[in-house]
């Protein structure tokens, strides 16, 4: 099984800033098989990024995803009031697929 | 407009049975791969099961093989998940999830529905 780890656990930053967020996998694969996913509180996750870097279909070019091997990061360049969530890495390449533990993205 | 709509859950007691239902729309749901999801209270996101568009391909986590069983009828538009042998560590949200891109399993997941309770208590 893939462990995806995440870091930091809580971000606190403020509007306009560049968040940045990790997610570091116990082994390698293919980044072809990574995502990151958006969730507010009480609402399904969003698909924001697959294969590491494509942003889903409506995403704003704020966000970009970047990576390979175990190392893959989450940017959002500036950040807008709507972007403080809670934010999950995933690997979908093989079973059991598996999520990160969430990085918090809170308001300074 | 993609539409998932889960339906099914509620307060079980241990050792109990539920089924799972999440009705598609929007799509040629049979091409499509789709997966079930949940959320403990408080906890993060946890994929269950996965079963592709045909049914060929079916996959568990390790926390409820041999107790779940996905299923789907394409004809309905209907994935299910029967839900066995329940104890409180399944008590969460249960959500499906599409794949994006269809005729396989190994995509990502790019909608959701909005899930369905699930407690098992006492």
């Amino acid at each position: 099984e893939i462990v995806l780890t995440q870091s930091p656990d809580t971000l606190s930053l403020s509007p306009g800033e560049r968040a940045t967020l990790s997610c570091r996998a116990s082994q390698s694969f293919s980044s072809t098989f990574l995502a990151w996913f958006q969730q507010k509180p009480g609402q399904a996750p969003r698909l924001l990024i697959y294969a590491a870097s494509s942003r889903a279909t409506g995403i704003p070019d704020r966000f970009s995803g970047s990576g390979s091997g175990t190392d893959f990061t989450l940017t959002i360049s500036s950040l807008e009031p709507e972007d403080f969530a809670v934010y999950y890495c995933q690997q979908y390449g093989s079973s059991p697929y598996t999520f990160g533990q969430g990085t918090k993205l809170e308001i300074k | 407009e993609v539409q998932l709509l889960e339906s099914g859950g509620g307060l079980v007691q241990p050792g109990g049975s539920l089924k799972l239902s999440c009705a598609a729309s929007g799509f040629t749901f049979s091409v499509y791969a789709m997966n079930w999801v949940r959320q403990a209270p408080g906890k993060g996101l946890e994929w269950v099961s996965i079963m592709s568009g045909s049914g060929g391909s079916i996959y568990y986590a390790d926390s409820v093989k041999g107790r779940f069983t996905i299923s789907r009828d394409n004809s309905k538009n209907t994935l299910y998940l029967q839900m066995n042998s329940l104890s409180a560590e399944d008590t969460a949200v249960y959500y499906c999830a599409k794949d994006r891109i269809g005729g396989g399993v190994h995509n990502a997941f790019d909608f959701w529905g909005q899930g369905t309770k699930v407690t098992v208590s006492s």
